[in-house]
């Protein structure tokens, strides 16, 4: 099983519609975030969380919520989808020392592609 | 914020042939990766590398962090090194990493 688990892989969805985006992790890490990818602009930090009480707002959190449900669970929410929020979307996870060199060093999902049309 | 880019955006190489990838920054960083994205989308960790030099196969990095930039190079290419390749930093708070845009490497067979 992978380290970081992504759901669903991919999903198209209508413009003003609800959707949830999940991640889970096996590795144990402290640290979760959601990046989204598009074309030409490598990625994008959307929200990120170090612990469960802990939500910080990245560079374009706007239209986005996310929930640390559990150390192990971080998903994303668009409340209402719009068709610009057509992307790749990234769940990743690190913690420093987690790695064999002591760095924090990141590990991401496989990734959701979403269509919003 | 810091500021992260990447040069060429776009790499056509023959199968064989060897190449380098820049990654230049605007401020200090203690963490610095670099990234390979598969054609199907995955992103797999290839180097930490905050300074100095590694290598894994034909594959090696090196960053001087003092004038702010790392190389990756890529020797003997093979169609399965084709892919976008990303560097990240870690901002000076350790809050957030910053990714490149990225460069898009094409081998051909």
């Amino acid at each position: 099983d992978a380290d970081v688990t992504q759901t669903p892989r991919n999903r198209i969805t209508k413009t003003g519609k609800r959707i949830m985006l999940e991640c889970s992790q096996t590795k144990g890490h402290d640290r979760m975030y959601w990046y989204r990818q598009d074309p030409g602009l490598g990625l994008r930090l959307i929200y990120y969380s170090f612990d469960v009480k802990d939500i910080n707002k990245g560079e374009i959190s706007d239209g986005y919520s996310v929930s640390r449900q559990a150390q192990a669970k971080f998903s994303l929410s668009l409340e209402s989808a719009i068709p610009n929020q057509t992307a790749l979307y990234f769940c990743a996870t690190s913690t420093p020392g987690g790695s064999l060199s002591g760095a924090n060093v990141l590990t991401f999902g496989a990734g959701s592609r979403l269509t919003v049309l | 914020g810091i500021q992260v880019e990447q040069s060429p955006p776009d790499l056509i190489l023959q199968e064989g042939a060897n190449s380098t990838l820049r990654c230049n920054f605007s401020d200090s960083v203690n963490n610095l990766q670099w990234f390979h994205q598969n054609p199907w989308g995955q992103l797999i960790n290839l180097f930490y590398i905050p300074s100095g030099t590694k290598q894994n196969g034909r594959l090696s990095a090196t960053t001087v962090a003092t004038e702010r930039y790392s190389l990756l190079y890529i020797s003997s290419s093979q169609t399965t090194d084709s892919g976008v390749y990303f560097c990240a930093v870690e901002d000076n708070y350790g809050q957030n990493f910053v990714f490149g845009p990225g460069t898009r490497l094409s081998v051909l067979p």
